[in-house]
Parts: structure tokens; C-alpha cells; sequence
């Protein structure tokens, strides 16, 4: 079955304990993105890549880290999570670039940060 | 500058009544693309049209409708005869590509909680 994988799905954490949150993808997608979605802010790009070790930044970058070693694995990386991160993220793929192709989401990771 | 604006934050509407959501962009690219996808209580997301800048015709697809219109800047959504299963939170998107552009980013509305009642 063709899908997007997080691990996490859920996560409670203390501030500045560094934290991974996986995200695969089984459809050889060349795109993939993280997001994170917060009430009343709808859905935001933090990072996104193009393809293998290559990365660039979305809309609120600041405090996370991404890495794209594998095609089908985008990891999202906080070295030291801050109780502002406390949000549910979501990781996406898609065949052509995010901006362009349908994109498929993974179910999402809720972090709490305390 | 891109920028999307969902004004309508929550719409309720009883089952059968016609529902429209509204989607209005910013941007001065000219090559674009626009999205609506919809979040339903259980979570995922899920894509339910694209569209670029030069492709104004609507589009229906069963109860669903789109009309994009350049004039004014809007990609606005129709749902025909309403029913409970709409109720989700859906969300309108918009992407640039003119020259330059990695075609990575996508720029996301807050979002419209629509309820719908039986």
C-alpha cells in the first residue's frame, strides 16, 4: 500500500531533550515536506527537499533540523525542543516538486513539549 | 510576497443547504499554482484539486465545484447539497513558479472549519 509513515504519532517531551520524528515514504517520491499545523494558523513549510542531500527552508525553519540521506526517508530533527514546538506535524510527499503534484500526507505526530 | 487568505474561519450549514468557501491569494508571480485539501475529524489530509494561473476554467467534480478567477484573485470552493460527511476543515494552498523558484514551497490558508448539521 502506497503511504506516508511517521513514527511518532504521539510524543510528550521536556524542553531541550533532543528529539527525532521519522517520515518515510514507499512511492520512490522525489518531494518530500515537513509541516506543522497550529489553531488558528493553519498548515506552515518548515523544510522541504528536492531530492537526496538536497534541503531548504519553508516558512518557520527556526529550531528544527532535516536531513535527506535516503530518497524514501526525511527525518525531522529538534536538538533542543522548546514548549513553542508543541504542535501536530506533518511530513508529505510527492512524485513532482511540493508546489506543483498532488501531495501525499502521513497521519501526523502530535509533540508536546513541557 | 505569497500570501493566502481564508476569511471564514468556522461555516455551519444544515445538511442539503449549498455551502461556498472562500480563497483569496496574493502574488505577484504569473506562473502559479492552487490547491484545496481537506482535513476530516480523523486528521489526514487529503488533496482534492490543483490548478495553475493559466487554466482559469471551473471545475465540477460530483457535489464539488471550484471557480478560480484571476480578476480577483480567488480560488473559491462550492460544496452542492451539503452532507455531515463534508464537515472537515479544509484548506486552500498556492505555490509560484516563475523563474527561480525550486517549486518546494507551498503557502497554506489558516484553514475553514465547516460543520455540517443532519
Amino acid at each position: 500500500e502506497a503511504q506516508v509513515t511517521q513514527n511518532p504519532r504521539y510524543l510528550i517531551t521536556v524542553t531541550g531533550k533532543k528529539l527525532t520524528v521519522t517520515c518515510s515514504q514507499n512511492m520512490n517520491h522525489e518531494y518530500m515536506s515537513w509541516y506543522r499545523q497550529d489553531p488558528g494558523l493553519g498548515l506552515r513549510q518548515i523544510y522541504y527537499s528536492m531530492n537526496v542531500e538536497v534541503t531548504d527552508k519553508g516558512d518557520v525553519p527556526e529550531g528544527y533540523k532535516v536531513s535527506r540521506k535516503e530518497k524514501r526517508n526525511f527525518p525531522l530533527i529538534l536538538e533542543s525542543p522548546s514548549p513553542n514546538q508543541t504542535s501536530l506535524y506533518f511530513c508529505a510527499s510527492s512524485l513532482g516538486p511540493t508546489g506543483v503534484g498532488e501531495q501525499y500526507f502521513g497521519p501526523g505526530t502530535r509533540l508536546t513539549v513541557t | 510576497a505569497q500570501k493566502v487568505t481564508q476569511a471564514q474561519t468556522e461555516i455551519s450549514v444544515v445538511e442539503k443547504e449549498d455551502v461556498t468557501l472562500d480563497c483569496v491569494y496574493e502574488t505577484r508571480d504569473t506562473t502559479y499554482y492552487l490547491f484545496w485539501y481537506k482535513q476530516p475529524p480523523s486528521g489526514e489530509l487529503v488533496f482534492l484539486i490543483r490548478r495553475n494561473s493559466f487554466d482559469e476554467q471551473n471545475e465540477i467534480s460530483g457535489r464539488y465545484s471550484w471557480n478560480f478567477q484571476k480578476s480577483t484573485s480567488s480560488f473559491n470552493f462550492t460544496i452542492t447539497a451539503s452532507q455531515v460527511v463534508d464537515s472537515a476543515v479544509y484548506f486552500c494552498a498556492l505555490s509560484v513558479a516563475d523563474r527561480g523558484s525550486t517549486l518546494g514551497r507551498l503557502y497554506f490558508g489558516r484553514g475553514t472549519q465547516l460543520t455540517v448539521w443532519p
